[in-house]
């Protein structure tokens, strides 16, 4: 069964410093990998993800994420930090070769930019 | 527009009451998710529909059942409200190729008192 770990609860930056949310994951087959954001009160937003290819993924508000097959990891990145940018961020992986449709949550990580 | 719409937003019941959640979407997808989010966040998923047949269904009790009477619609109904199913469902839903992502609604808290 495939499975997430986000491993920090919460991360804090500096507005203009370069932020990383970390993931890892593990899946019997191909992973496909995704970043969701949440909002106070909204649903969650689809932010990029990696299904093939290149292993650096851009994504909606300049963020972007690097897929490391050897760690089994899909850190997102951000080169500087927004206020705006404070959140809750889920990885999400779902299975290629089995159960490819089920999508599968880390516990999400609250990133707190302060100005 | 839209997307992936839940109603109601908020839903404020006591213990033993019966409710439903529905979600439609308006994006010609084949596949509905429901989602329970905890008061920790923690996102697990609760059932999925492909074309309106039940595909997914993990470890939930049998007080909640979904419906899907076609395939923009995936309903949640509840039984027996117990204090615990207090949460944030998110209803979702994700084209017909394995390396989409799923849209999601607006989540319905409820309250269960």
């Amino acid at each position: 069964a495939q499975s997430v770990a986000q491993p920090e609860d919460q991360v804090n930056v500096a507005e203009g410093n370069p932020l990383t949310v970390k993931c890892t994951y593990s899946v019997s087959g191909n992973p496909y990998l995704f970043w969701y954001v949440q909002y106070p009160n909204r649903g969650l937003q689809f932010l990029l993800k990696y299904i093939t290819g290149d292993n650096l993924v851009k994504g909606s508000y300049g963020f972007e994420a690097e897929f490391n097959k050897s760690q089994t990891s899909f850190h997102l990145k951000k080169p500087s930090a927004l206020v705006s940018d404070s959140a809750l961020y889920f990885c999400a992986v779902r299975d290629g070769n089995t159960g490819f449709q089920k999508l599968v949550f880390g516990t999400g990580t609250r990133l707190l930019v302060s100005p | 527009d839209t997307a992936v719409s839940q109603t109601p937003k908020y839903l404020v019941t006591q213990m033993g009451n019966d409710k439903s959640i529905k979600c439609e979407q308006n994006l010609g997808h084949d596949t509905m998710y429901w989602y329970k989010q905890d008061s920790k966040k923690f996102l697990k998923i609760m059932f999925s529909y492909n074309n309106k047949e039940l595909i997914i269904n993990e470890t939930v009790p049998n007080r909640f059942s979904p419906k899907s009477p076609d395939k923009a619609h995936l309903n949640l109904h509840i039984n027996s409200l117990e204090l615990g199913d207090s949460a944030v469902y998110f209803c979702a839903s994700r084209g017909g190729t394995v390396n989409t992502e799923a849209f999601f609604g607006q989540g319905t808290r409820l309250t269960v008192v």
